[in-house]
């Protein structure tokens, strides 16, 4: 079945570091989901990438979509301890429901 | 402000135990979803139902059941606890591809259940 794999596990960088992790699939996606879970919480939705080579951007978040749809990013520009916690990508081929990947749990050292 | 509530933040049961979780939303999805967290495997899709009296096995449903007679409630039947079965548990609920431009899943804030 479809797969989703993330790296890194943790990352752990000094406040005003930039961040970045990254998502790949196994299948060609029809969109993947980005989503933050602070510690205690539940996964919130962050945004969603449809388009081939899309790039958006949320204040200090960029997110990428590769050329291929099956590879994304999430980067953090100029880290903050807010920022703190795990960050999902989330794969969907068609109308399948999400698949997952285990997720980047950020520390951030102030 | 929309949501998806879980009946329960914490529970403790004992070995052999029916269970029931409960989820509720508020949102007219269509799309309704539970998952378990565990530490180091992320989420897990245990069973999903994309209609009412709809449901569809996901890729851990073994020892769960589900039950979705309404709309807007979608309930996880744990048939007889075991240990294994100690985690958190997130339901999640989303609309219908092509009703908006958006279909994030909206999380509950989970159950942490205890099998003792």
């Amino acid at each position: 079945g479809q797969q989703v794999m993330q790296i890194p596990q943790y990352q752990h960088v000094q406040e005003g570091e930039d961040f970045t992790t990254y998502c790949n699939s196994s299948t060609t996606l029809s969109n993947i989901q980005w989503y933050k879970q602070r510690p205690g919480g539940h996964p919130v939705f962050l945004i969603q990438l449809v388009k081939s080579g899309e790039v958006k951007k949320q204040k200090r978040l960029t997110f990428q979509f590769g050329e291929a749809k099956k590879n994304s990013s999430l980067h953090i520009t100029a880290t903050q301890t807010t920022d703190v916690g795990t960050y999902f990508c989330a794969g969907q081929s068609g109308n399948t429901p999400l698949v997952f990947g285990k997720g980047t749990r950020l520390s951030v050292i102030a | 402000d929309v949501k998806v509530t879980q009946s329960s933040r914490y529970l403790v049961k004992r070995t052999g135990e029916k269970v029931f979780l409960e989820c509720v939303q508020d949102m007219d999805h269509e799309n309704m979803f539970w998952y378990r967290q565990d530490p180091g495997l992320g989420l897990r899709l245990i069973y999903f139902s994309y209609d009412v009296k709809m449901k569809e096995k996901g890729d851990i449903p073994e020892g769960y059941s589900v039950s979705r007679e309404k709309k807007e409630r979608f309930s996880l039947i744990l048939e007889s606890a075991s240990t294994n079965q100690t985690s958190m548990y997130l339901c999640a609920s989303s609309p219908n591809q092509g009703k908006t431009a958006n279909y994030g899943y909206t999380f509950g804030s989970g159950t942490r259940l205890t099998v003792v």
